[in-house]
């Protein structure tokens, strides 16, 4: 059955450090989306990316996020300049269209 | 205010039980999701339902839109049904997810 992968699992960086969470969709998935969750809390919603654009992005997405589709098939999250409160499990999702979404994973952010 | 509260928030249920989570939200939506976390973290979409009732398995959900209320029953259970399960929804007009806060659910054998 088709999965949403994402690497790295688990990713510790240093306070500052620019990182990229990678993802690939399921091959035929047209929407494509981050979430990420902070120990303990909900799942919070960051971005949606459709037709190679961003649809919509949440309050969190600031000017440090920045997400591509590089090569049509990898689905990447760029922290430009990583924060402590930026450590958090980011997934990955994707869907063929405005219904059930398929969940990568995740990859584990340790910011130190 | 949370836009989608779950009950309860922990639940600790004997292997056989038969047990309801409770979801309520406070927009309007084009769809009710339940998902099921699993300690590690991998998140899995159980249902999908904008009306009515939808069966799979032991895992029964309902939804009343005019009530703005959404149930997963989950029958028999078994202690491989414990981890947290997410009630979360689609705004009309939008494909994102709003998640509520979950209900972690241990079945003890």
């Amino acid at each position: 059955e088709p999965e949403v992968t994402q690497t790295p699992s688990h990713q510790v960086t240093q306070m500052g450090q620019e990182v990229i969470l990678r993802c690939v969709p399921i091959s035929n998935h047209l929407y494509f989306y981050w979430y990420r969750q902070i120990l303990g809390q909900k799942v919070e919603f960051l971005v949606s990316f459709y037709n190679n654009e961003i649809s919509e992005k949440s309050e969190i997405f600031d000017d440090q996020f920045s997400v591509e589709r590089p090569d049509g098939s990898n689905f990447t999250l760029k922290i430009r300049s990583t924060k402590l409160e930026d450590s958090a499990m980011y997934f990955c999702a994707s869907s063929s269209h405005s219904d059930t979404q398929y969940f990568g994973p995740g990859t584990r952010l340790t910011v130190l | 205010k949370n836009e989608v509260e779950q009950s309860p928030q922990n639940l600790t249920a004997q292997e056989g039980e038969f047990i309801t989570i409770n979801c309520s939200y406070s927009v309007g939506i084009s769809a009710l999701h339940w998902l099921q976390q699993h300690p590690g973290g991998g998140i899995v979409s159980l249902f999908m339902l904008s009306s009515g009732k939808k069966k799979h398995g032991r895992l029964i959900a309902t939804i009343n839109i005019q009530e703005k209320h959404s149930s997963l029953h989950i029958t028999a259970s078994h202690p491989r049904d414990s981890a947290v399960y997410i009630c979360a929804v689609h705004r009309g007009a939008t494909n994102k997810l709003i998640f509520g806060t979950g209900t972690l659910l241990a079945v003890q054998p």
